[in-house]
């Protein structure tokens, strides 16, 4: 069974810091593409970014383009985000989703808050 | 960027009621569209992928279609446990991007 499990989110300052991880499992986590989603509570969702399994590709919303950073590790079976300069608009319940353009998205973790606030 | 233009944006119906929902591509999408299902509080669940493959486990009142670039989710006989938001999704190029919601209440 497909397990994803985020953690990191909290509470920052604007122009702050925060990164994001997802613990998988149940698949071959190492050619699998991931993805990071977001959704502002009580709105509709949004991609972030995507990575491919083996690192040759990556994709930004244009929102967080120099700003966020995904990456993986995947001898731990782990996904990141990395998320710096936040900003208000950046709250959201973020998504660790695994899936491909091909196939669409399968699976999804059960979501962790950011919340940008001063 | 591809639009997904989805509605209603909401919806009520009754138990046992008939509903379709809509979402439409700006351009063509081949079939590289996905149907989930999001209940408060929880993380989406797909439904059907491929536009019309229904996925494991889903029951079989859930269905989609294609028509071009317009795809529908069909629910033939509503359940209470159907009421939730549903929102469609394109993955055939990036951005990749979801359609706006539907939000389907109890009448």
């Amino acid at each position: 069974e497909v397990q994803l499990v985020e953690s990191g989110g909290g509470l920052v300052k604007p122009g702050g810091s925060l990164r994001l991880s997802c613990a998988a499992s149940g698949f071959t986590f190492r050619t699998s593409t991931m993805n990071w989603a977001r959704q502002v509570p009580g709105e509709g969702l949004e991609w972030v970014a995507s990575l491919s399994g083996d690192d040759a590709w990556i994709y930004y919303t244009d929102s967080v383009k120099g700003r966020f950073t995904i990456s993986r590790d995947n001898a731990q079976n782990s996904l990141y985000l990395q998320m710096n300069s936040l900003r208000a608009d950046d709250t959201a319940v973020y998504y660790c989703v695994k899936g491909d353009r091909w196939s669409g998205w399968d699976s999804w973790g059960q979501g962790t808050l950011v919340t940008v606030t001063s | 960027d591809i639009q997904m233009t989805q509605s209603p944006s909401s919806l009520s119906a009754s138990v046992g009621d008939r509903v379709t929902i809509s979402c439409r591509a700006s351009q063509g999408i081949r079939n590289d569209l996905c149907w989930y299902q999001q209940k408060p509080g929880k993380a989406p669940k797909r439904l059907i992928y491929g536009a019309f493959t229904l996925e494991s486990g889903i029951p079989r009142r859930f269905s989609g279609s294609e028509s071009g670039t317009e795809f529908t989710l069909t629910i033939s006989s509503l359940q209470p446990d159907d009421f939730a938001t549903y929102y469609c999704q394109q993955h055939n190029d990036y951005p990749i991007t979801f359609g706006q919601g539907t939000r389907l209440e109890i009448k």
